[in-house]
């Protein structure tokens, strides 16, 4: 079985500051994980993915993942905050190849203030 | 990544009525999903839409409630029965190309039933 943790719903940023999103996933084999973005009114954008390559993945936007399979985690960072990141962030997992079986954590939702 | 298209984007019915949703993509796919995206919520998978054959439904969904349409490698359609002010949500379609190890998300379906 597969399951994510999102360790936080709600995160809050200065623009030009760093960003962490912190996830936590569980699964009985080595799984796939990816970060999705969601704007307000708008459909799910893949940000970046982990598929037993590289354990540090580089995004769009700046964004950035590192795969720690000790850690259990995913966490997503950015070295400087940006108005237009001010989004809701989902972390998933699929224990399949295929990436036929997604499971979506809670999300979690970044603020970015002047 | 695929273009992925959805009609409508938004729509307002009234209890008891029922809506179809298309999903359309400019290219060939191997897999088609549909999930549902309650206010303030995660992404739950719906179903699996199979080409050719019945979708395959995630527990807690059946198909009186959601049928689903899928006639070509390029087109789906998801049908809400006999709505009710809970099937307020935003409905999604994703694909996954012929790698297979990402899904790719449309703009989603904003319904609102009074």
């Amino acid at each position: 079985a597969q399951s994510v943790t999102q360790l936080d719903s709600h995160v809050s940023v200065s623009e030009g500051t760093p960003v962490l999103l912190r996830c936590n996933y569980s699964s009985s084999y080595s799984p796939s994980l990816f970060w999705y973005v969601q704007h307000p009114n708008k459909g799910l954008q893949l940000l970046l993915k982990y598929t037993s390559a590289a354990t540090l993945v580089k995004g769009i936007n700046g964004f950035e993942a590192e795969f720690k399979k000790s850690e259990t985690s995913f966490h997503l960072t950015k070295p400087s905050a940006h108005m237009s990141d001010a989004a809701e962030y989902f972390c998933v997992v699929s224990d399949t190849g295929t990436a036929s079986k997604l499971t979506f954590g809670t999300g979690t939702r970044l603020q970015v203030t002047l | 990544s695929a273009v992925i298209s959805q009609k409508p984007s938004r729509d307002i019915c009234q209890r008891g009525t029922s809506l179809t949703i298309q999903c359309q993509v400019d290219s060939q796919v191997t897999m088609m999903f549909w999930y549902r995206q309650q206010p303030g919520q995660s992404l739950t998978l719906i179903a699996t839409a199979n080409q050719g054959s019945e979708a395959t439904y995630e527990s807690g969904f059946v198909i009186d409630k959601f049928p689903i349409s899928r006639p070509n490698l390029t087109f789906s359609t998801l049908t809400v029965s006999n709505m009710s002010p809970e099937d307020s949500s935003i409905y999604l379609c994703s694909v996954t190309g012929t790698v297979r190890d990402t899904q790719y998300f449309g703009p989603g379906t904003r319904l609102t039933v009074l």
